[in-house]
């Protein structure tokens, strides 16, 4: 089993749509999560940290289910802007840190 | 804008040849990365620095070598390369260790060996 494990994608959406991403980590040690948001050919940018009580920064909420070690990110009203890949972030302390990305989930937002 | 640098920005070098990739960032972070990403893959940890010193090596080949100068600078040192290390080579910083920390990604150097 993979240690961070992402919907397969892509995901092809209409302008206006809600879209959700999920993601589950396999290390109950794992100690912060973040949603992170990779355009072709450039870097990962950060997107937001997730929290367990959950946070929202305009149309987007992150979720953290620490009991089943998952996460999610909801896209809501998406833009054609909001195409993109979304990687899953988990940090864990194991005795040594370690900072794992999920497979990305590649996301198409159509006129 | 990253305020995470990389130089320089593409490179295309031989198998015998020896190249450096360059990264500095002046936001204070104590923990420097370098991550190796390849075509529709996430980004593989390579290295860490914490505080300057070299606290992960994810079992990379040799032909790989870092060095941080200070805790502004980080290089990778390339030596006899192959076709398979082309790639884009991100180095990053988080404010102190990764295990809270938000980490910031550099552009990259997109690496071509030919």
């Amino acid at each position: 089993r993979k240690e961070v494990e992402q919907d397969p994608g892509p995901f092809n959406v209409p302008e206006g749509a809600t879209v959700a991403f999920n993601c589950t980590y396999s290390n109950s040690a794992s100690q912060s999560f973040f949603w992170y948001r990779q355009d072709c050919r450039k870097e990962p940018k950060l997107l937001m940290s997730v929290y367990s009580s959950g946070n929202e920064d305009g149309r987007f909420t992150a979720q953290l289910n620490r009991a089943s070690q998952y996460i999610s990110l909801l896209i809501r009203d998406s833009k054609l802007s909001d195409s993109a890949t979304y990687l899953c972030v988990v940090n864990a302390n194991t005795g040594g840190f370690k900072t794992i990305f999920g497979a990305g989930t590649r996301l198409f937002v159509k006129a | 804008d990253t305020e995470v640098t990389q130089t320089p920005k593409h490179l295309v070098m031989g198998m015998t040849n020896k190249k450096s990739l360059k990264c500095e960032q002046h936001m204070g972070h104590r923990a420097m990365y370098w991550y190796k990403q390849k075509a529709k893959k996430p980004p593989e940890l390579m290295f860490v620095y914490s505080y300057e010193k070299l606290s992960i090596n994810e079992s990379v080949p040799s032909r790989f070598s870092p060095e941080c100068p200070n805790s502004s600078l980080l290089n990778l040192h390339l030596h006899a390369l192959q076709p398979e290390d082309s790639a884009l080579y991100l180095c990053a910083s988080s404010p102190q260790g990764p295990t809270r920390n938000t980490i910031y990604f550099g552009e990259g150097s997109w690496l071509t060996v030919v």
